[in-house]
């Protein structure tokens, strides 16, 4: 069983609706959590990273955390066809020295349609 | 600021062979993490390196090998290349001696193993 489950997609929606992508994860020790989008054949872009349960809002983003059944979600209001990427979401393993490494799922494929 | 840079863009290879891929880190940042993407996945850890020195790997083999110079830029090289080791490599920098949450990605190298 991976670490980190993320429903590969693809995920296709007509601009303006709202999406929602998630993630389970196996790990309680993972402390932060990440949402990255990847263009095609670019690198990962940070979105937004949460550390408590609950929601953290940015613009047209929300992060939802919830610790307890190890699960994160992002939704994504008034989608955009700009929005069409992989999104990928992350969560930080700490080492003993207080440095980290990100493990990652396995990013979900959106489209959005006009 | 100019953010992680990585070099080549593309690389072709055959099986065998050696490759290195070289890294500049963002400004300020110390700290320099390796991440192997393949297709339709999410990235891997393959290592990470602060002050010269390989700290944590992922689980890859000693094929696997870096470098940080006194910059801060990095180098991966592997050796004896296997059609499996086709991927987009990820570069991520980190300010803080790694402890900071935010890792922030290159553009990646495109390696082709034929």
């Amino acid at each position: 069983q991976k670490e980190v489950e993320q429903d590969p997609g693809p995920l296709s929606v007509p601009e303006g609706a709202i999406v929602s992508l998630n993630c389970t994860y196996s790990n309680s020790a993972f402390q932060y959590f990440m949402w990255y989008r990847q263009y095609s054949r670019k690198g990962p872009e940070l979105l937004m990273y949460t550390y408590s349960s609950g929601n953290k809002e940015d613009g047209r983003f929300t992060a939802q955390v919830d610790k307890s059944s190890k699960y994160i979600s992002l939704f994504i209001r008034d989608s955009q066809p700009s929005d069409s990427a992989t999104y990928l979401c992350a969560m930080t393993f700490k080492f003993s020295g207080g440095y980290n490494k990100l493990i990652f799922g396995a990013g979900t494929r959106l489209a959005v349609h006009p | 600021d100019a953010g992680v840079t990585q070099s080549p863009t593309h690389l072709i290879k055959t099986r065998g062979q050696q490759v290195t891929l070289r890294c500049s880190p963002k400004s300020g940042h110390d700290t320099v993490s390796w991440y192997q993407q393949a297709l339709g996945q999410g990235p891997q850890f393959i290592f990470q390196y602060y002050e010269e020195e390989e700290r944590q790997r992922g689980n890859f083999p000693d094929r696997f090998s870096g470098h940080q110079f006194p910059n801060y830029s990095s180098e991966l090289n592997v050796n004896a290349l296997l059609l499996g080791d086709s991927a987009l490599y990820l570069c991520a920098s980190t300010p803080d001696r790694g402890r900071s949450n935010e890792q922030f990605f290159g553009p990646g190298t495109r390696l082709t193993v034929l």
